[in-house]
């Protein structure tokens, strides 16, 4: 069975820019979530997607959006970048068992 | 809020048994997490507790939940160089939601 894969894994952008990052999770999986890992902060979460549904949010900025579609493919959008949404951006399937989670290998986004 | 801390390092020879720490503060924590980072990797799931239960084993990996004093603790038996990496101890409520991840252990193990 395939892992959870996300795109593009290295990815550079200028502040004021916005940036799309996606995330195809285990085939059979429906929830999806978004992390956020940086030095100083460590990992956060962001928000979970179940059924093309969000179902639980983190305390991030109005900048921070996601959706996912009908396939549970899932996006994560951020607007407006600042210098400090540089990190690596991890997303996590789950399957019937909700306690097991498995992380994709990350989007390592640098704002500059 | 929720909170789980952990040491930030651990040093040890290969061959020794290492023991990483945990502590979390949310007493509704239905699961407790271990989890391992390579370098340039993502999160590699290596085992959970359930926290009715107080200890679990799984090949070389032991581990140690003290529910009382929200203690949880990863045993690496024979640990080798391979296990060098981050290992990061996590918690979350019934359903799994939303999972509170520690800074992380750099584990460093010297051949």
């Amino acid at each position: 069975k395939a892992g959870v894969t996300q795109t593009p894994r290295y990815l550079i952008k200028t502040r004021g820019q916005q940036v799309t990052l996606s995330c195809s999770p285990i085939s059979g999986h429906r929830s999806v979530s978004w992390y956020q890992q940086t030095p100083g902060q460590g990992l956060q979460f962001l928000f979970e997607y179940f059924s093309e549904t969000q179902r639980n949010k983190g305390n991030f900025p109005g900048r921070f959006s996601g959706r996912q579609f009908s396939n549970s493919r899932s996006e994560m959008n951020v607007s407006t970048l600042e210098l400090g949404d540089s990190a690596l951006y991890l997303c996590a399937s789950r399957g019937l068992l909700d306690y097991e989670q498995y992380f994709g290998p990350g989007t390592r986004l640098t704002v500059t | 809020g929720e909170d789980v801390e952990q040491s930030l390092f651990l040093s040890v020879r290969e061959g020794d048994s290492s023991v990483i720490n945990c502590t979390y503060t949310d007493s509704s924590s239905t699961y407790l997490y271990w989890y391992k980072q390579e370098p340039g990797a993502g999160l590699q799931l290596l085992t959970y507790i359930f926290s009715n239960m107080d200890m679990k084993q799984d090949q070389r990996l032991t581990v140690l939940l003290n529910k009382k004093d929200k203690h949880l603790s990863l045993r690496i038996a024979d640990t080798q160089t391979g296990d060098s990496a981050i290992y990061f101890c996590a918690e979350s409520d019934t359903g799994g939601f939303k999972t509170i991840f520690g800074a992380g252990t750099r584990l460093f193990v010297k051949a």
